[in-house]
């Protein structure tokens, strides 16, 4: 099945800065890649996703690029703040299954502030 | 909004009990998902759902059996629960094919004494 490998395991960033969490996969058939976030205590959240037709996508100050080449994705975060704060998990399909995913291992992300 | 109600938030059970999580969505949604969420290994699919009476293994799916009888309602059974069972369990529905996000619910933290 899919392997998703995701690093790294903890992030600490001062405020302001950019934080790059990367993700690299095993199927050169995926074709959707997508981020979620859960911020402690509560349920993870779909933050932002990319399809395979494309290299980059932006929203505001999270972006995330792709490299089908080298089998790897990551996500990118402008300008963090405090409320950035969170477990970050990236996601793959898995080999030949049209409804399921596998997830990394999840960045712990802290912005000192 | 989509909800994704899980009947516990907290559960402590003895070894050996047999244990119900209830997971409920108000979306029509196809898919059901249950995920076992431990520290430093991410999210691991036990077992998932894409219609009533359908199921399918996922990653980890030893020592857990489902149940979908309804399409909203979607039950994970421990059929005598472990202490290696203790873990935050985390429900989710989705619509259709990988392109659309999951929806998680709140989670259910599981203590097997």
């Amino acid at each position: 099945g899919e392997n998703v490998e995701q690093h790294p395991s903890t992030l600490s960033v001062q405020e302001g800065d950019s934080a790059v969490i990367k993700c690299t996969y095993s199927d050169s058939a995926s074709n959707y890649f997508p981020w979620y976030k859960q911020e402690l205590g509560k349920r993870p959240q779909l933050i932002i996703d990319i399809r395979s037709n494309v290299g980059e996508k932006k929203d505001q100050r999270i972006a995330v690029t792709l490299n089908k080449t080298a089998k790897h994705f990551s996500l990118h975060i402008t300008e963090t703040q405090p409320e950035d704060s969170a477990v970050y998990f990236c996601a793959a399909p898995v080999s030949g299954s049209a409804r399921q995913l596998t997830f990394g291992s999840g960045t712990q992300l802290t912005v000192l502030p | 909004d989509v909800k994704v109600t899980q009947s516990s938030r907290y559960l402590v059970k003895r070894t050996g009990e047999k244990v119900f999580l209830e997971c409920v969505q108000d979306m029509d949604h196809e898919n059901m998902f249950w995920y076992r969420q431990d520290p430093g290994l991410g999210l691991r699919l036990i077992y998932f759902s894409y219609d009533v009476k359908m199921k399918e293994k996922g990653d980890i799916p030893e020592g857990y059996s489902v149940s979908r009888e309804k399409k909203e309602r979607f039950s994970l059974i421990l059929e005598s629960a472990s202490t290696n069972q203790t873990s935050m369990y985390l429900c989710a529905s989705s619509h259709g094919t990988l392109n659309e996000k999951l929806f998680f619910g709140s989670g259910t933290q599981l203590s097997v004494l």
